[in-house]
């Protein structure tokens, strides 16, 4: 079972910032958080990952709460080309925990 | 650029036709997976081979085999293919199992319809 709860959709117009939660409170302290998106009939793109520090590179700022139990993944300016379900993954290493295990995700859709 | 290259793109089969799905790697990672992806779902893993060790996922259903003749290919065999196995079929790659930073890297997968 997937291990993180995310909102089914949101919106975004283009242009401002998009804003994604991500509740996973039952995160160990060996586990991190992936973020991968899925624009459609494409395989899923890996955007960021981090353990307890909030994390930034070109495609987007992921924010992780001090307790670690959620996060929030931020593109900063959404175009068009981010609409996509975008998946949010708790994952760590060792046993059966390395493995990347999909929720259901958010559809993002970003309008003009 | 290293990628992960599946082939073909879209296939169409029989019921109950043997069909062969391939998937090739350019970064030389350890492991390759493969995932069913049903139409409005999430992608769910169904096996993965850590160099030539094979893994299975529990649920995978027996009609499902997977073949990694070299680092750098991997198959996905349907023995008899059912209506319900129309999906996408997603190859991912990864550098190793453990450590934080080795993420996936997929493939642009291969659409099979059964008809």
């Amino acid at each position: 079972d997937a291990k993180t709860t995310q909102p089914p959709s949101m919106d975004c117009a283009e242009g401002r910032a998009a804003n994604l939660p991500c509740n996973h409170s039952t995160i160990s302290g060996n586990e991190y958080v992936y973020w991968y998106r899925q624009i459609h009939s494409q395989g899923p793109q890996y955007i960021i990952h981090g353990l307890k520090n909030n994390e930034t590179n070109e495609m987007a700022s992921l924010i992780i709460t001090e307790d670690r139990k959620s996060s929030t993944l931020i593109l900063p300016h959404a175009t068009l080309r981010d609409t996509a379900v975008y998946y949010c993954i708790v994952r760590g290493w060792g046993g059966s925990n390395y493995k990347l295990t999909f929720g259901k995700g958010t559809l993002l859709t970003v309008n003009p | 650029d290293a990628m992960v290259i599946q082939n073909p793109r879209y296939q169409v089969t029989q019921f109950g036709k043997p069909v062969t799905l391939s998937c090739s790697q350019t970064l030389n990672h350890n492991v390759m997976y493969w995932y069913q992806q049903k139409s409005s779902q999430a992608p769910k893993l169904l096996f993965h081979y850590y160099d030539k060790d094979f893994n299975n996922e529990a649920d995978t259903p027996d009609n499902f085999q997977s073949r990694r003749p070299n680092t750098s290919f991997c198959f996905l065999d349907i023995r008899s293919p059912g209506l319900g196995d129309t999906a996408m079929y997603l190859c991912a790659t990864s550098r190793d199992t453990g450590g934080a930073g080795y993420g996936y890297t997929f493939g642009s997968g291969t659409r099979l319809t059964v008809v």
